[in-house]
């Protein structure tokens, strides 16, 4: 099956500051997702985005499908922002944005005021 | 409120004793899947079902069943619990209409059920 690592595994940053995180993965997918798993355990989903840049609010995340990865961006952080971090893929038939998916070890995000 | 229910939310077991962790839905997705997380690990798909009678294995599925005979549901069944099935159980719903903001086809997730296998 597919592998997919992410790093880095922790990630501290100070209130304000830009962070990058990175998703690997090992063969050619047709879906990709990136998770926000909050301090209580909620899953929430952040960005659809098997190919291509996109942007909502201080998020914004690229995949270069070509290279095997995708990247996810968050930009002046916030407490909020604390949690793990998923990146999830999946190769379905017919172009689906769901089915199979397989999600990476995570990034412990934590983010002090 | 549109939500994924899952219950029961925590659940001590002990081996052998069959348990089924039930999933409900009420926004009429088709597509339903089950996750286990462990420490280290991330999620690890066990099962999905593309619709009512369509399930097919996820990248975990040895020790677990499903069964989709009805759209909102789609419980998980243990027939014979063992210890390494102890973990944190998420089950999720998307539907191929429903996007958000950023595009994805929203997979929403229940709240989560623990179970320990003792």
């Amino acid at each position: 099956g597919i592998q997919v690592e992410q790093s880095p595994p922790d990630l501290i940053l100070q209130e304000g500051a830009n962070s990058t995180l990175r998703c690997n993965f090992s063969d050619s997918v047709n879906n990709l997702q990136w998770f926000h798993q909050n301090p209580w355990g909620q899953l929430i989903n952040l960005f659809y985005i098997p190919s291509g840049t996109k942007q909502n609010g201080r998020l914004s995340a690229t995949t270069v499908a070509t290279e095997r990865y995708s990247l996810l961006y968050i930009s002046s952080s916030q407490t909020t922002d604390s949690g793990v971090y998923f990146c999830a893929v999946g190769a379905n038939a017919g172009g689906t944005s769901y089915g199979k998916l397989t999600f990476g070890q995570g990034t412990i995000l934590t983010v002090h005021p | 409120e549109a939500q994924v229910t899952q219950n029961p939310r925590y659940l001590i077991t002990v081996t052998g004793k069959k348990l089924t962790v039930t999933c409900s839905q009420n926004m009429n997705h088709e597509y339903m899947s089950w996750y286990r997380q462990d420490p280290g690990l991330g999620l690890r798909q066990i099962y999905y079902s593309m619709n009512v009678e369509v399930t097919d294995k996820g990248d975990v599925p040895e020790g677990y069943k499903v069964s989709r005979k009805e759209k909102r549901n789609f419980p998980l069944i243990l027939e014979s619990p063992s210890p390494n099935q102890t973990s944190l159980y998420f089950c999720a719903s998307s539907s191929r209409e429903r996007t958000n903001r950023s595009g994805a086809n929203v997979l929403t997730f229940g709240a989560g059920s623990r179970l320990t296998v003792l």
